[in-house]
C-alpha cells in the first residue's frame, strides 16, 4: 500500500497572504506526481505534472516544487485571492505504474481564503 | 475546450440494484480510469481501461462491477447489485498515451445506495 500524504488537512489564508502545503510520497520507486485543484462541483483540475527531483513548475501565481530524494513535494500560491479556495489534492504515481499511470491519491489540503 | 462529461450527476437507489453510469471522455483519448471517492476518505482507484480492455483493477473492483466502451465515446461503470458502501463519489478520468501527461477528469456522479 503506497502511503501518500497531504498537510495540512485544512487551512484558512487572508486574502493577499502567500501560503503553502505539503505532499509526502515514497522516496523510492518515484515516477511522476500530480497536483490537482478540486472545486466543489466541478471537475478536478491538473495543475502540474512534477517528473524530475529538482522540478519547479509555475502556472499564474501557483507554483510546485519536488524532492523525490526525500519523497515531498510543496505547492505555494503567492498572493492568495478567494479564487483559489478549493481543495488541493497530490496524486503519486510509481514506477511500477509506468504504462498505466493509475493515481494514487493523498488526502487533500482544503484551502479557504478568507476576504 | 474539451471535457470529460459524466451523467448523472446524481443517482439514488435502493441496495441490490443495478447502476450504470456513464462518462465521455475527450475523443482523442485513449486512456481511461474510474475513481472513487467514499465521504471523508482518499480520492481510490477503480480500473483502468485501455485497447478496449481493463488494463488494472483494483482489489475493489469485484465481480459486482464491470466497465464497457460500448461505442466510440462512452465509458460505463456498472455495478450490478449496489451494497451501502458503494455510496460514493465516483470519478470518470482520461488521457493521451504516451508518458506523464495528465489526466483529465470529469465532474464526477454521487451515488448514493439506500
Amino acid at each position: 500500500i503506497l502511503n501518500v500524504e497531504q498537510s495540512p488537512q485544512s487551512l484558512h489564508v487572508q486574502e493577499g497572504d502567500s501560503t503553502n502545503f505539503t505532499c509526502s510520497f515514497p522516496s523510492s520507486n518515484f515516477y511522476a506526481l500530480h497536483w490537482y485543484r478540486w472545486e466543489t462541483a466541478k471537475s478536478p483540475e491538473a495543475l502540474f505534472v512534477m517528473t524530475l527531483n529538482g522540478d519547479e513548475k509555475k502556472k499564474g501565481r501557483i507554483s510546485a516544487t519536488l524532492n523525490t530524494k526525500e519523497g515531498y513535494s510543496y505547492l505555494y500560491i503567492k498572493g492568495s485571492q478567494p479564487e483559489d479556495s478549493a481543495t488541493y489534492l497530490c496524486a503519486f504515481i510509481p514506477i511500477s505504474n509506468f504504462g498505466n499511470e493509475k493515481l494514487t491519491f493523498g488526502t487533500g489540503t482544503r484551502l479557504t481564503i478568507i476576504p | 475546450e474539451p471535457e470529460v462529461t459524466q451523467t448523472p450527476s446524481h443517482q439514488v437507489t435502493q441496495m441490490g440494484q443495478e447502476v450504470i453510469l456513464r462518462c465521455v471522455p475527450i475523443s482523442n483519448h485513449l486512456y481511461f480510469y474510474w475513481y472513487r471517492q467514499i465521504l471523508g476518505q482518499k480520492v481510490e482507484f477503480l480500473v483502468s481501461f485501455y485497447n478496449n480492455e481493463i488494463s488494472e483493477k483494483s482489489e475493489i473492483f469485484d465481480d459486482q462491477f464491470s466497465v464497457e466502451r460500448p461505442d466510440g465515446s462512452n465509458f460505463t461503470l456498472k455495478i450490478r447489485s449496489t451494497k451501502l458502501e458503494d455510496s460514493a463519489m465516483y470519478f470518470c478520468a482520461s488521457r493521451v498515451s504516451g508518458a506523464y501527461n495528465e489526466q483529465f477528469f470529469g465532474p464526477g456522479t454521487r451515488l448514493t445506495v439506500l
